[in-house]
C-alpha cells in the first residue's frame, strides 16, 4: 500500500535556530509534494507545492527564504523552517501524491522554545 | 475563491446517537471532497471520499457522507456513535486538476456517555 513517513515525528528547536523535517513516499511515486501547516488550534493552511519537473509554488504568505522546500526524487521531499519563532509551533504536514490520491503522513509537531 | 465553512466548531453527542457533521464548500466547478479526522497528537486520516458518481459514499467505521451539488455540502453521517469518534473532523477539497487541498476549519466532536 501507500505510506508516506514523516521524520521527526517531533521536535523542539530553540527560537532563532532551523529546523528540517523530512517527508519519505513508500508504495508509490510522489510526483507532487504538498507541505502544510497546523497552527495551535487552527486548521491547515497550504505552504508550499513541489511538483516534479515544476517550480516550486508558495502560498501567500509563505515564501521560499523561511521555507526552502527540497524534492529531488519521486520519493523524497525535506523542508527546513528557517529562523524559527514561536508563531512556526504546529503541526507540519506532508501530503504526497501521484495521478491520484493524496497521502498524507503522520506530521512533525514543532515546539519552539 | 475555495472555500470550506464548517459552521460548528464544537459538537458534543450522546454515545449511541446519531451524528451530522456539516460542510460547505465554495467552488465553480464539481470539486473532489474529502473527510478526515485527526485524533488527539496525530496526523490525519482518510475517512472517505468523493470524486463523481453517487452522490452517497460510504467510509470507515460506518461514515458516510453526501455530497449536494445544489447545496454546495458534503455532510458527514453516521448512525451511531462510539466513544472512540472523539476527534477533530476535517472536510476539504481538492480542485479538478490541481494538487491543492483547501482545509475547513475544523469540528471537534465529543461523544459523552
Amino acid at each position: 500500500g501507500a505510506l508516506v513517513y514523516q521524520y521527526p515525528r517531533r521536535t523542539i528547536c530553540k527560537s532563532g535556530t532551523s529546523m528540517r523535517m523530512e517527508c519519505q513516499a513508500v508504495g508509490f511515486q510522489a510526483t507532487s509534494v504538498a507541505w502544510y501547516r497546523q497552527s495551535p488550534q487552527k486548521t491547515f493552511e497550504l505552504i508550499a507545492l513541489s511538483t516534479v519537473n515544476s517550480a516550486i509554488k508558495y502560498e501567500q504568505n509563505f515564501t521560499q527564504e523561511k521555507f526552502p522546500i527540497s524534492h529531488p526524487n519521486l520519493s523524497f521531499s525535506s523542508m527546513t523552517v528557517l529562523n524559527a519563532y514561536l508563531e512556526d509551533r504546529g503541526l507540519y504536514l506532508c501530503g504526497a501524491r501521484d495521478r491520484g490520491e493524496q497521502y498524507f503522513g503522520p506530521g512533525t509537531r514543532l515546539t519552539v522554545l | 475563491a475555495q472555500s470550506v465553512t464548517q459552521p460548528d466548531a464544537r459538537v458534543t453527542v450522546s454515545e449511541g446517537a446519531s451524528l451530522q457533521l456539516r460542510c460547505k464548500y465554495s467552488y465553480s466547478a464539481t470539486p473532489y471532497l474529502f473527510w478526515y479526522v485527526q485524533y488527539p497528537r496525530q496526523g490525519l486520516q482518510l475517512l472517505l471520499k468523493y470524486y463523481s458518481g453517487d452522490p452517497v459514499v460510504q467510509g470507515v467505521n460506518s461514515f458516510e457522507a453526501e455530497f449536494s451539488k445544489s447545496n454546495s455540502s458534503f455532510h458527514l453521517q453516521k448512525a451511531s456513535v462510539h466513544w472512540s469518534d472523539s476527534a477533530v473532523y476535517f472536510c476539504a477539497l481538492s480542485m479538478t486538476g490541481n494538487y491543492k487541498y483547501v482545509f475547513g476549519a475544523g469540528t471537534r466532536l465529543k461523544v459523552i456517555a
